[in-house]
């Protein structure tokens, strides 16, 4: 039982290329969530899922898309990085209800020069 | 969503007991309140989650008053690997679309 596991665990990008961020989940759980965590702050949240083939914005979804085509994965997409988005990716994944327990990723830590 | 105020940062020294508390003064009827600690390079862990009154589960304790306007967690005989961010938490439990909002929480410093 893995848990909630993240793809990659860290990456630089140039401003402007593209990258997809996996998360998969091995728990069954419904709920799956996208978070970023800069430095000195607490996590935000961009995308969520509510279940198979849906997403939902969440605080700060601008520049980001998501998908969810597996109940079990939540891929995250930067279509064209910029700097702004340098930062700390958790995934999250809760049984049925946003205020169930989440359990989280170890985190994809993403530079953009 | 209910605003948390909770302090920046704490010390304290091993084996004694910590608590933090957290201040919701607008917390609504349906709201619960969940803590999240945070260790450095990790995302967050689930704590504890409660109502009203005291739950207490084998990692920490929380005390609500009757108000429910303000909340304190409660770590007993606190060791060198407790050092972390505590983040309180307000909100629906049962809102399906209801959403996390992690506040600067609290940077929990223990010392030998």
């Amino acid at each position: 039982n893995a848990g909630v596991t993240q793809t990659p665990k860290f990456r630089v990008l140039k401003t402007g290329q593209s990258m997809t961020l996996l998360c998969a989940q091995d728990m069954n759980h419904e709920y799956m969530y996208w978070y970023r965590q800069d430095p000195g702050m607490g996590l935000r949240l961009i995308h969520y899922s509510v279940g198979e083939g849906t997403t939902a914005k969440g605080e700060v979804p601008d520049g980001y898309n998501v998908s969810r085509l597996k109940k079990q994965n939540f891929l995250l997409g930067l279509e064209s990085a910029a700097p702004s988005q340098t930062s700390v990716y958790f995934c999250a994944s809760s049984y049925s209800l946003p205020w169930d327990e989440q359990f989280f990723g170890p985190g994809t830590r993403l530079t953009v020069l | 969503l209910a605003k948390t105020t909770q302090p920046i940062s704490m010390d304290s020294y091993e084996g004694q007991e910590v608590n933090i508390t957290c201040s919701h003064n607008n917390i609504a009827t349906n709201d619960y309140i969940t803590w999240y600690q945070q260790f450095p390079s990790q995302g967050p862990r689930f704590i504890i989650q409660g109502y009203k009154t005291k739950v207490t589960n084998e990692v920490a304790s929380l005390f609500i008053p009757a108000d429910r306007k303000s909340s304190t967690l409660s770590l007993p005989r606190v060791s060198l690997s407790d050092t972390a961010v505590y983040y309180c938490l307000v909100g629906d439990r049962y809102n399906q679309g209801g959403k996390l909002i992690f506040g600067q929480g609290t940077e929990l410093s223990v010392k030998p």
